[in-house]
């Protein structure tokens, strides 16, 4: 079974400043997405940015990008010039790719707190 | 374009009330996720349906819980007798197939069970 483990229950960064959430995964599967999510206190899931297994270019969506290493099942956040906004719950988030198919579940890890410091 | 829309956002209710959550997918989605967060658990599915068929329903904890899709553009998530373990907040997402894979969620039911 698919599993996402996020080390970091809690993590601080001075406003402006660049932090990066960590993320590891595991599966069996050779094609495969990861999403991260942020969760701020309204509750609302925002999807951050999503990357493909295939793809070996890191996605990147303005102040946000990841560092995607396949091999070692990795996939952190990195978030440059933090802003106050950027304050949330970050979930990191994996789904096996059915062809394009819709079946599959996304499997979570715990979660991430970010707190951003003025 | 409209985003996965849920009914009722906040909802308190008594042991053993029935519960009735709403959702409108995403016109043109074609898969529909049921999702519970809770502090213990974090995001659970509970259920999921492709095409208005349920697919996977091992989520679903006991009986009590039952949900339905009569048509692409509405679901229900029902707790009949609802007990205050059943709090949470309750999410419905949808994803449009050959679409990029990426699920969408509603702004999420929270429900307070007394």
């Amino acid at each position: 079974a698919q599993t996402v483990t996020q080390s970091q229950p809690e993590m601080s960064v001075q406003e402006a400043e660049t932090v990066t959430l960590s993320c590891t995964y595991d599966t069996s599967e050779s094609d495969y997405y990861l999403f991260w999510y942020k969760q701020p206190p309204s509750r609302q899931m925002i999807l951050v940015i999503r990357q493909e297994a295939y793809k070996q270019q890191n996605a990147t969506e303005n102040r946000f990008s990841v560092n995607f290493q396949k091999a070692a099942k990795s996939f952190s956040l990195k978030i440059s010039d933090s802003q106050l906004g950027d304050a949330a719950m970050y979930f990191c988030a994996y789904r096996r790719d059915y062809y394009g198919g819709s079946q599959g579940n996304l499997i979570f890890g715990k979660g991430t707190k970010l707190s951003v410091k003025p | 374009d409209a985003g996965v829309i849920q009914s009722p956002r906040h909802e308190v209710t008594e042991m053993g009330q029935e519960v009735t959550l709403r959702c409108k997918p995403i016109s043109g989605h074609n898969s529909l996720f049921w999702y519970r967060q809770t502090m213990m658990r974090g995001l659970e599915l509970l259920i999921y349906f492709n095409n208005n068929v349920p697919i996977d329903d091992s989520g679903m904890p006991e009986d009590r819980f039952s949900a339905k899709m009569p048509n692409a553009s509405f679901s229900t998530l029902k707790i009949q007798p609802s007990e205050p373990r059943d709090s949470a907040v309750y999410f419905c997402a949808s994803l449009r197939a050959y679409s990029g894979n990426t699920i969408y969620f509603g702004e999420g039911s929270w429900l307070t069970v007394v």
